[in-house]
């Protein structure tokens, strides 16, 4: 099993272009979520999706937008990126929300000049 | 909603305890433990659902303190492995425990 894997690693953009992360899991699981890390911050839930075909917003919404493609995948898409959305961005999965432990991806490293 | 995390960070040395604290000010219905190394991933470490329930690793142990909204992980006779930054999640009743929201981190050095 490879778990949860997130394309690109790293990316670097420039303000205004769009770009798409990708995420996959292989367990099966439920439950998907998008969290951005910056320093200092923590994990801050950019959105999540609790089960196929459902998605909803976390703490820190604005710019971004998800696709619950199907069970095993999640995308996060930024439309217009800006130097604030400069980040490392992670993808996680469990198999029942917040009854279950989650599991990392390895993370996308994204930089917006 | 982010819950607290305290202290910010701590220095040890080997074989020495310490005690992660995190807090929230609405009721929760799970707690969740990770660290997370420079530049990897975090990693699970325990979770605590409310009436009792615990799932995590034989070397870690945690409290939860449903009346308090409070839960406490115990590191001891800590090892150089130790080292990362710890972070708590919450997940709330009221949201259908549908999402985990974490503290900012506690940072933990261990030093020979």
């Amino acid at each position: 099993n490879a778990g949860v894997t997130q394309t690109p690693k790293f990316q670097v953009l420039k303000t205004g272009q769009s770009m798409t992360l990708q995420c996959a899991q292989d367990m099966n699981h439920n439950s998907m979520y998008w969290y951005r890390q910056d320093p200092g911050m923590g994990l801050r839930l950019i959105y999540y999706s609790a089960s196929e075909g459902t998605t909803d917003k976390g703490e820190v919404p604005n710019g971004y937008n998800v696709s619950r493609l199907n069970k095993r995948e999640f995308s996060l898409r930024l439309e217009s990126a800006a130097p604030s959305q400069t980040s490392v961005y992670f993808c996680a999965s469990n198999r029942d929300r917040g009854r279950t432990e989650q599991y990392f991806g390895p993370g996308t490293r994204l930089t917006v000049t | 909603q982010q819950p607290v995390q305290s202290p910010q960070a701590v220095i040890l040395r080997e074989g020495e305890d310490a005690v992660i604290n995190c807090s929230s000010s609405k009721a929760l219905y799970s707690v969740h433990w990770y660290r997370q190394k420079h530049g990897e991933a975090p990693v699970f470490l325990m979770i605590l659902l409310k009436g009792g329930e615990q799932k995590g690793h034989e070397k870690i142990s945690a409290s939860f303190n449903e009346k308090k909204q409070q839960s406490s992980l115990y590191l001891t006779a800590s090892q150089l492995s130790y080292s990362g930054t710890y972070f708590c999640g919450t997940a709330f009743p009221r949201t259908s425990y549908d999402k985990v929201i974490f503290g900012p981190g506690t940072s933990l050095s261990v030093i020979p």
